[in-house]
């Protein structure tokens, strides 16, 4: 089955900066890969996604690009704010409802 | 609208005792997941469902599990007998056969002691 790795596990960094997580996976039949921001003591929230036809996808400060050769995915956060701290995952699927889900990265924006 | 929502969302129960989680799906939804989170095995689906009929039950870790969907508004996600390894956050999500995203709700903590 599909193996999503997810890189780093932590990563702290100061209001303002930028912030990048990186995934890679496995199966080259995956086709989309979305992003979910969870917060303590709630459920994930999806925050962006991206199909596979594409290479980069914008929301105003988060971006997600897809390398299909390299089977990597990473999520680019800028101008980071104390909101963005977090868990994120990102996950990947065939298209058949089924997510494959990266292991988190805790993120700690500190002001 | 309401998103998705479940109940309880803490429990705390012994060993051996019979555990009973809820979901009620976005309306509309015809796809519903339940999920486990923990420390070491990350996210993994436990099962889901589609238009009330399980799908995919791969991931359910064991016959102490059992999971039903009497009806397009509501599942339930039991076991019985729990353990102390079921200790867990149990999530479960719903999304409609259009779109690939999932809609979580806010979780139910188990712990069982």
């Amino acid at each position: 089955g599909e193996n999503v790795e997810q890189h780093p596990s932590t990563l702290s960094v100061q209001e303002g900066d930028s912030a990048v997580i990186k995934c890679t996976y496995s199966d080259s039949a995956s086709n989309y890969f979305p992003w979910y921001k969870q917060e303590l003591g709630k459920g994930p929230q999806l925050i962006i996604d991206i199909r596979s036809n594409v290479g980069e996808k914008k929301d105003q400060r988060i971006a997600v690009t897809l390398n299909k050769t390299a089977k990597h995915f990473s999520l680019h956060i800028t101008e980071t704010q104390p909101e963005d701290s977090a868990v994120y995952f990102c996950a990947a699927s065939t298209g058949l409802n089924k997510f494959y889900f990266g292991s988190g990265t805790k993120l700690n924006v500190k002001p | 609208d309401a998103g998705v929502i479940q109940s309880p969302r803490h429990e705390v129960t012994e060993m051996g005792q019979e555990v009973t989680l809820r979901c009620k799906p976005i309306s509309g939804h015809d796809y519903l997941f339940w999920y486990r989170q923990t420390m070491m095995r990350g996210l993994e689906l436990l099962i889901y469902f589609n238009n009330n009929v399980p799908i995919d039950d791969s991931g359910m870790p064991e016959d102490r599990f059992s999971a039903k969907m009497p009806n397009a508004s509501f599942s339930t996600l039991k076991i019985q007998p729990s353990e102390p390894r079921d200790s867990a956050v149990y999530f479960c999500a719903s999304k409609t056969g259009m779109k690939e995203t999932q809609y979580f709700g806010p979780g139910t903590r188990l712990l069982v002691l």
